[in-house]
């Protein structure tokens, strides 16, 4: 199976900029996707193809890929972005779908 | 706009088969998108269970591919998910996908979730 690796959690205060890592052999390779998931309800992509953000989705969210690692960037945190994120790629030698195990959100 | 709904029983007793069905309203399953499942367990992270196409071609999370199996009919427009043999560890919140991986994209429309707990 493949592995990504995502820190368990990132706190920043409002208005300041998080980044949240995800790691991973096949990054050079793959497209890392990037899912907002808030309590009780079902993931959101927020950013695809390492970069692309789906219409609906605030500028404020960007994402980045070099090497092995793939970074979600909010830029001037809000309250409301508090959540858990995960990382999302793929072998596709192989066609498995793979998950980093997620990194909450902790808005101080 | 693509929406999934799953449906299913929400309690399932050890050893026995859990299935559920995703509706899919607003897209066709016949498109060059693969349709999956997806659960998480209480209070863990997301684990990919496997996905299909509209030509029954499937692909499985390895540490489960011996007790899952996925299908598709393309004449109901839904897609179900079955799960033998299962234990407390099943115990998740199952969600079902549609799945652009294979063609670079991602898990672009997920349903709103249904809660399965196996009961001894």
């Amino acid at each position: 199976s493949y592995e990504l690796t995502q820190p368990p959690s990132v706190s920043v205060s409002p208005g300041q900029t998080a980044r949240i890592t995800c790691s991973g052999d096949a990054l050079p390779k793959e497209y890392a996707s990037w899912y907002q998931q808030k309590p009780g309800q079902a993931p959101v992509r927020i950013i695809y193809k390492d970069r692309e953000r789906p219409s609906g989705i605030p500028e404020r969210f960007s994402g980045s890929s070099s090497g092995t690692t793939a970074t979600l960037t909010i830029s001037g945190v809000r309250a409301e972005d508090e959540a858990d994120y995960y990382c999302q790629s793929a072998d596709t030698s192989d066609s498995y779908v793979a998950f980093g195990g997620g990194t909450n959100l902790i808005v101080l | 706009q693509v929406q999934l709904q799953e449906t299913g029983p929400g309690l399932v007793k050890s050893s026995e088969t859990l299935s559920l069905t995703c509706a899919v309203s607003g897209d066709s399953v016949n498109t060059p998108y693969f349709w999956g499942w997806v659960r998480q367990p209480p209070g863990r992270g997301l684990e990919w269970i496997g996905s299909i196409n509209q030509y029954g071609t499937t692909y499985y999370n390895p540490p489960l591919k011996s007790r899952v199996s996925i299908s598709i009919d393309t004449s109901k427009n839904h897609f179900s998910l079955n799960v033998v043999s299962v234990t407390a560890a099943d115990t998740a919140m199952y969600y079902c996908v549609r799945d652009g991986v294979r063609t670079g994209d991602s898990l672009d429309t997920w349903g709103q979730g249904t809660m399965v707990t196996v009961s001894s």
